[in-house]
């Protein structure tokens, strides 16, 4: 199993819809998760981290499941501009390694929003 | 809104040749990283710094690179005796608090090894 997978889309929604997004990681110790935006060949930016609790930002929404080890992400009323690759990040601290942190990227979900 | 800054965008080199990308970090960031994506696949860990020392590294990391803090705004990544398959994007990060606040990265070099 990857240690963070993602299905890579394309997912071709049209403007205004809803659509989620899931990521699942394999390894329990996993501590901090994020969900950045990637535009095509350009850097990645974070978009929101993800509490336990889950959290909102305007149309979008995180939510983390321990005991099945996902994330996912909601996006609300879809904007062309919405339009970019979605990255599940996912980071490990391992305190017996000495503070061993280890981040791990998904490949990514391609989001295609369409007039 | 602070940045990451990287130079150079792009970068040509011939195949056995030495590169150094340089960074300059948000100013009150602590952690530093470097990352590198070959075209169309995942981005990936290089290595991370923190107190002027390396805190962690990935199995990409080998000898071939290095990372230096010469000082106390640029981060370099020396790629010696570059490869073709070290032909990526590469980004360097920068954090105040990796663990709630995630990273901001730079725009990225582009590296073409021929």
């Amino acid at each position: 199993r990857k240690e963070v997978e993602q299905d890579p889309g394309p997912f071709n929604v049209p403007e205004g819809a809803t659509v989620a997004f899931n990521c699942t990681y394999s390894n329990s110790a996993s501590q901090s998760f994020f969900w950045y935006r990637q535009d095509c060949r350009k850097e990645p930016k974070l978009l929101m981290s993800v509490y336990s609790s889950g959290n909102e930002d305007g149309r979008f929404t995180a939510q983390l499941n321990r005991a099945s080890q996902y994330i996912s992400l909601l996006i609300r009323d879809s904007k062309l501009s919405d339009s970019a690759t979605y990255l599940c990040v996912v980071r490990i601290r391992l305190l017996s390694s000495g503070g061993y942190q280890k981040v791990t990227f998904g490949i990514g979900t391609k989001l295609q929003v369409i007039p | 809104e602070p940045e990451v800054t990287q130079t150079p965008s792009h970068q040509v080199t011939q195949m056995g040749q030495e590169v150094i990308l340089r960074c300059v970090p948000i100013s009150n960031h602590l952690y530093f990283y470097w990352y590198r994506q070959i075209l169309g696949q995942k981005v990936e860990f290089l290595v991370s710094f923190y107190n002027n020392e390396i805190s962690e590294k990935s199995e990409i990391f080998d000898d071939q690179f290095s990372v230096e803090r010469p000082d106390g705004s640029n981060f370099t990544l020396k790629i010696r005796s570059t490869k073709l398959e070290d032909s990526a994007m590469y980004f360097c990060a920068s954090s105040e608090s990796p663990e709630t606040r995630g990273y901001t990265f730079g725009s990225g070099t582009r590296l073409t090894v021929v």
